[in-house]
């Protein structure tokens, strides 16, 4: 059973801060993503990355940016927050895009910006 | 510009009888359609998929129709329990892994 985790389920930074998301996958996925969800936006693509090292931006990158040193881990990162990233945060993992082409997700993180 | 669109925000349907959700999207070069649900502090987990060079696809309860004339595509469920209750999302996959959804649904079913 793929299992996403991610660090935090609910978490309140001030505007400035800098601010890390942690999301981990034990299915050795190469493919995994950074989505945030809004009311009436669904889910929006911030970076996603198709290996240890690699990324590249989704549709709404600006104000973020990702890390991914290991396999299983992929970081997102608020260099400074802001009251407009307040948002849920999910990251999802997948294999190489094939027929199903399923991602999984970890439980999300709130994120609050005060 | 939203290319994946679901017009109704919410949906009430009475235990027993069929929900039925909308998604139209814009963007020909999809090629791979997926539903997920979400229940209120999860992440989505996956529902049902559908490929373009396919009308119609069935899982149990859940049943997705393509028209891919018309850029519409819909997920039937049948008989809707009130375990069916949560935020449904529409998705769908052009080139590569990358998926653009839909503003979702939050379904209802009153017992």
């Amino acid at each position: 059973d793929v299992k996403v985790t991610q660090s935090s389920r609910y978490l309140v930074k001030r505007t400035g801060e800098k601010v890390f998301l942690e999301c981990v996958q034990d299915m050795d996925h190469e493919n995994m993503f950074w989505y945030r969800q809004d009311p009436g936006l669904g889910l929006r693509l911030i970076y996603f990355s198709y290996d240890v090292k690699m990324k590249e931006k989704g549709d709404i990158p600006e104000g973020y940016s990702v890390s991914r040193e290991k396999k299983e881990r992929f970081s997102l990162i608020l260099e400074s927050a802001s009251t407009n990233q307040t948002s849920m945060y999910l990251c999802a993992s997948s294999l190489p895009a094939q027929g199903s082409d399923t991602q999984y997700f970890g439980p999300g993180t709130r994120l609050t910006v005060l | 510009d939203q290319q994946v669109k679901q017009n109704s925000p919410s949906l009430s349907v009475q235990e027993g009888r069929i929900s039925i959700l909308n998604c139209d999207y814009t963007n020909s070069m999809f090629d791979y359609f997926l539903w997920y649900k979400k229940y209120p502090a999860e992440g989505p987990t996956f529902l049902i998929s559908i490929s373009s060079i396919k009308d119609k696809n069935e899982d149990g309860r859940f049943t997705v129709f393509l028209n891919k004339s018309a850029k519409h595509l819909s997920l039937h469920i049948v008989p809707s329990q009130p375990g069916d209750s949560a935020v449904y999302f529409c998705a769908a996959r052009a080139a590569g892994n990358k998926l653009t959804f839909g503003g979702g649904t939050r379904v209802l079913v009153k017992p």
